[in-house]
């Protein structure tokens, strides 16, 4: 596609429950980011892949956040045992490298309640 | 720890009026200093950016000012339109390692009135 895209738009799951967020970045695009957006703040880092690996996840909360990019393309936030302060907008957003002038595309992002 | 403070909160201009947003950051390292445009429902979307060998850029209507000394940058939106209003970010990032995340500012909530 043309831009990034973020499946579902929306996620509804009741505490405790296991869910996962999807990224598909733009075409060509070997860095990949997650942020996660708070009601009436800025978007936070969670996490930056370069390629299909990790290269720093030292935005990640604490371990029940886990992403994944087995491929070096679309992208996976797994979210486990959730609980009702992980409601937040998830964004992805790709740029073509992690260095230098290169601009950072963002989706849409995925709106989760936990109930 | 809130490295980027971004005001105010909220803005409201007229129709043709400027808008000035400011933000102040900490880190020193920060080399590249954007300014996002976030619509209800929408993810942010880069509306111009300055690193800190400049004190100012222009594009269109927007004038990015930037004061290392004081580490502050600003917005500035001349002849502000309905169309404007949205919520801007401002952000910070540094090449450090190998990752180039940013850090926003709170936001601000710009809305011009017809």
């Amino acid at each position: 596609g043309a831009g990034v895209s973020q499946t579902p738009s929306n996620k509804v799951t009741e505490k405790g429950k296991y869910v996962e967020l999807r990224c598909d970045p733009i075409s060509g695009h070997t860095a990949l980011y997650w942020y996660r957006q708070s009601l009436g703040q800025g978007p936070e880092f969670l996490i930056y892949f370069q390629g299909t690996g990790a290269a720093d996840d030292s935005g990640l909360p604490n371990d029940r956040f886990f992403a994944v990019r087995p491929e070096g393309s679309v992208s996976t936030l797994k979210i486990q045992r959730t609980e009702r302060g992980d409601s937040a907008v998830y964004l992805c957003a790709s740029s073509l490298n992690g260095q230098g002038n290169t601009e950072a595309f963002f989706g849409q992002g995925t709106r989760l309640t936990v109930v | 720890q809130q490295q980027v403070k971004q005001s105010p909160q909220s803005l409201i201009v007229q129709k043709g009026g400027i808008s000035i947003i400011n933000c102040a950051y900490e880190n020193t390292a920060f080399d590249y200093f954007p300014w996002y445009q976030q619509f209800p429902g929408k993810g942010p979307a880069l509306l111009i950016a300055i690193r800190p060998d400049v004190s100012e850029k222009k594009e269109g209507r927007f004038t990015i000012s930037f004061n290392k000394s004081a580490k502050q940058f600003s917005l500035h939106i001349m002849d502000s339109q309905p169309g404007d209003s949205a919520t801007y970010f401002c952000a910070a990032s540094s090449l450090g390692g190998s990752a180039r995340q940013l850090t926003f500012g709170s936001g601000t909530q710009l809305t011009v009135l017809p």
